[in-house]
C-alpha cells in the first residue's frame, strides 16, 4: 500500500520563475493538504482541497495555488518565485474529517 | 489564534537514557486535536499519535508516552531508555476538530533529539 509520493524530489530554480509539485495521495484518501517548511522551523498550512476545491488556506500569497483532480491527486504552483520560497514543501492527505493527516517525503526546493 | 511552543531546540541524550519533550499550546477553541510527529532525516513527517482534547487519560506505546494536561495546556512526550534511532526531529501540532474534512495543522518549531551511544 503506497503512501504519500511526491514529486519532484528536489528542484531548482532561479527567482522569478515558477514551479509545480506533484502529490498523489496514500491509497483511500480524498484530502490533500500542502504545508511548507522553511530550514529549522515548523511545517506552514498552505491550503487544502477536498473534492476538487480549494477548502481551507493559510497566510500565504495568491502566488501559490493548487488543484485537485479527479483521483484525488494535487499540484502546487508557485509563480514569481522569491528567495524566500525556498523550502521543503511537504503534501499530506487523509480522509474525511477528524482522521490523521499521513505525509509524503517532500519535495525541497531551492531558490537561487 | 491557535499556537503552539516548544520551548526546547534540541536536547542530546545517552542511549538508554530517559527523555522528555516538551510542547505547550494555546487555543481559543473548546475541542481540539494534539499530535506529535517524527521527521527523521529523509524529511517525511511521521505521524506517532493523536489526542482529543476530551481524552486527558496518559497513553503508552511501548517506549513512547504522553502526558497531557489540560490545565496547563501542555502535551508532552516521553521516549524511555532512547535509541539512536530515536534520533529526529519531533513537532508537536494542533487542530480543531471538524466533522468536514481534515482541519489544517498548526506545528511548533520543533525538538532536534539526539541519541548518542
Amino acid at each position: 500500500d503506497a503512501g504519500v509520493t511526491q514529486s519532484p524530489t528536489h528542484l531548482i530554480k532561479t527567482r522569478g520563475q515558477q514551479v509545480t509539485l506533484r502529490c498523489s495521495p496514500k491509497s483511500g484518501h480524498d484530502t490533500v493538504s500542502w504545508y511548507q517548511q522553511a530550514l529549522g522551523q515548523g511545517p506552514q498550512f498552505i491550503f487544502q482541497y477536498y473534492e476538487e476545491e480549494e477548502r481551507q488556506r493559510g497566510n500565504f500569497p495568491d502566488r501559490f495555488s493548487g488543484h485537485q483532480f479527479p483521483n484525488y491527486s494535487s499540484e502546487l504552483n508557485v509563480n514569481a518565485l522569491l528567495l524566500g520560497d525556498s523550502a521543503l514543501y511537504l503534501c499530506a492527505s487523509s480522509f474525511g474529517g477528524n482522521q490523521p493527516q499521513h505525509f509524503g517525503d517532500g519535495t525541497r526546493l531551492s531558490i537561487l | 489564534a491557535q499556537k503552539v511552543t516548544q520551548a526546547q531546540t534540541e536536547i542530546s541524550v545517552v542511549e538508554k537514557e530517559d527523555v522528555t519533550l516538551d510542547c505547550v499550546y494555546e487555543t481559543r477553541d473548546t475541542t481540539y486535536y494534539l499530535f506529535w510527529y517524527k521527521q527523521p532525516p529523509s524529511g517525511e513527517l511521521v505521524f506517532l499519535i493523536r489526542r482529543n482534547s476530551f481524552d486527558e487519560q496518559n497513553e503508552i506505546s511501548g517506549r513512547y508516552s504522553w502526558n497531557f494536561q489540560k490545565s496547563t495546556s501542555s502535551f508532552n512526550f516521553t521516549i524511555t531508555a532512547s535509541q539512536v534511532v530515536d534520533s529526529a526531529v519531533y513537532f508537536c501540532a494542533l487542530s480543531e476538530v471538524d466533522t468536514g474534512t481534515a482541519s489544517k495543522l498548526t506545528f511548533g518549531t520543533g525538538t532536534r533529539l539526539q541519541v548518542t551511544l
